[in-house]
């Protein structure tokens, strides 16, 4: 089945900097790639997903590339704030399956 | 985006009771749900999948009788833990996938999640 493996698991960066989280899967035919932040005691929240028709896509300060040939997506934000911090989770599914496999999550702090 | 909400939130209940918990989805129609659980600072683990009008697809280890799940329409499945223990308190957090008509986005999106303590 399925794997996706997570890096890092935590990250600390400064106010502004850049944040990249990558991700791995092993399954050559996954499709969809979202990325979901989850604050402490809260559900997670979908902040970007890509297709695997797609290389790249962005949504402000926030993008997420697609390597299908490597089988490794990222997460990229740029212009980091405090808000920013969470935990981040990447997954992918695979073409006819229902459920998403999730990655082990990156815990991503912004210092003011 | 869209929304799923959860209900309730938090619930302490004593050793050997039932507890449901609600998720509906808001502003779609969700064929798919799914429930997952967490432990603190841990990744999602997948209890169960359950599709509108038929029965959940329980994961691995995963007791169905204990944790019962029902997805009687498009926009709401209960969780169900019963006869709860010490052991099942955890964070509980639904999924549904916008997926029942042409033209949705197939996206996934989560409930707030509901705390249980169980005393």
């Amino acid at each position: 089945g399925e794997n996706v493996e997570q890096h890092p698991s935590t990250l600390s960066v400064q106010e502004g900097d850049s944040a990249v989280i990558k991700c791995t899967y092993s399954d050559s035919a996954s499709n969809y790639f979202p990325w979901y932040k989850q604050e402490l005691g809260k559900g997670p929240q979908l902040i970007i997903d890509i297709r695997s028709n797609v290389g790249e896509k962005k949504d402000q300060r926030i993008a997420v590339t697609l390597n299908k040939t490597a089988k490794h997506f990222s997460l990229h934000i740029t212009e980091t704030q405090p808000e920013d911090s969470a935990v981040y989770f990447c997954a992918a599914r695979v073409t006819g399956f229902q459920k998403l496999v999730f990655g082990t999550g990156t815990r991503l702090l912004v210092s003011p | 985006g869209a929304v799923v909400s959860q209900h309730p939130s938090w619930v302490i209940c004593k050793s050997g009771t039932s507890v449901k918990i609600e998720c509906r989805s808001l502003d779609f129609q969700a064929t798919t749900m799914f429930w997952y659980r967490q432990f603190p600072k841990q990744s999602l683990m997948l209890m169960a999948t359950s599709n509108e009008g038929s029965k959940a697809t329980y994961e691995q280890g995963v007791e169905k009788d204990k944790f019962l799940i029902n997805h009687a329409s498009l926009t709401l499945s209960t969780l169900t833990v019963t006869s709860a223990h010490p052991e099942d308190s955890s964070f509980y957090i639904c999924s549904a996938r916008d997926n029942w008509a042409g033209g949705s986005t197939d996206t996934q999106y989560f409930g707030p999640g509901t705390r249980l303590t169980v005393l």
